[in-house]
């Protein structure tokens, strides 16, 4: 089945700097890459997908670049404010059904 | 975004008590549902996926007869953890996919406390 890795674990940065969380997956057959937010005690929230026919998607701060052939993608979050502070979880997909999440990225905006 | 909700979003029970949790998507149907469980600072692991009409796929692990799930309706979809005990513990988060997307929209949660 799909192994999907996400580092780093934990990341703070200075307000106004950039973040980037990366992941990579295992089966090349998966086609759908999705990023959430979960804040504490509430469920993850969509912040951006992308899908295997596109490299990049880029909505305001947030962007998601995708490289098939290394089987990795990245979260980037620019300008960050202190309302970023969450943790973050990617996923893969292949169906649209079956998600496999990564460990997650607990991220720190420091005003 | 389309909707899913949950209730309750908080529980406390005693040892050998059972407890429900509802999963509606408000405002499209959803043949199908998901529910994972949640453990502090950790990831969301895959309980069962839970199908309008017909039984519920559980995940290798997870007890079928512990963690009861119907699909009742297109909107509506229940777990209930049986003769729940401290272990079991946990934040249960569900989802639904959206209509003509890939996308899975997550419910608020529920977190079930068992005394």
């Amino acid at each position: 089945g799909e192994n999907v890795e996400q580092h780093p674990s934990t990341l703070s940065v200075q307000e106004g700097d950039s973040a980037v969380i990366k992941c990579t997956y295992s089966d090349s057959a998966s086609n759908y890459f999705p990023w959430y937010k979960q804040e504490l005690g509430k469920g993850p929230q969509l912040i951006i997908d992308i899908r295997s026919n596109v490299g990049e998607k880029k909505d305001q701060r947030i962007a998601v670049t995708l490289n098939k052939t290394a089987k990795h993608f990245s979260l980037h979050i620019t300008e960050t404010q202190p309302e970023d502070s969450a943790v973050y979880f990617c996923a893969a997909s292949d169906t649209g059904n079956q998600f496999y999440f990564g460990t997650g990225t607990s991220l720190t905006v420091i005003p | 975004g389309a909707v899913v909700s949950q209730h309750p979003s908080r529980v406390i029970c005693k040892s050998g008590t059972s407890v429900k949790i509802e999963c509606r998507s408000l405002d499209f149907q959803a043949t199908t549902m998901f529910w994972y469980r949640q453990f502090p600072k950790k990831s969301l692991m895959l309980m069962a996926t839970s199908n309008e009409g017909s039984k519920a796929t559980y995940e290798q692990g997870v007890e079928k007869d512990k963690f009861l799930i119907n699909h009742a309706s297109l909107t509506l979809s229940t777990l209930t953890v049986t003769s729940a005990h401290p272990e079991d513990s946990s934040f249960y988060i569900c989802s639904a996919p959206g209509q003509s997307t890939d996308t899975q929209y997550f419910g608020p949660g529920t977190r079930l406390t068992v005394l």
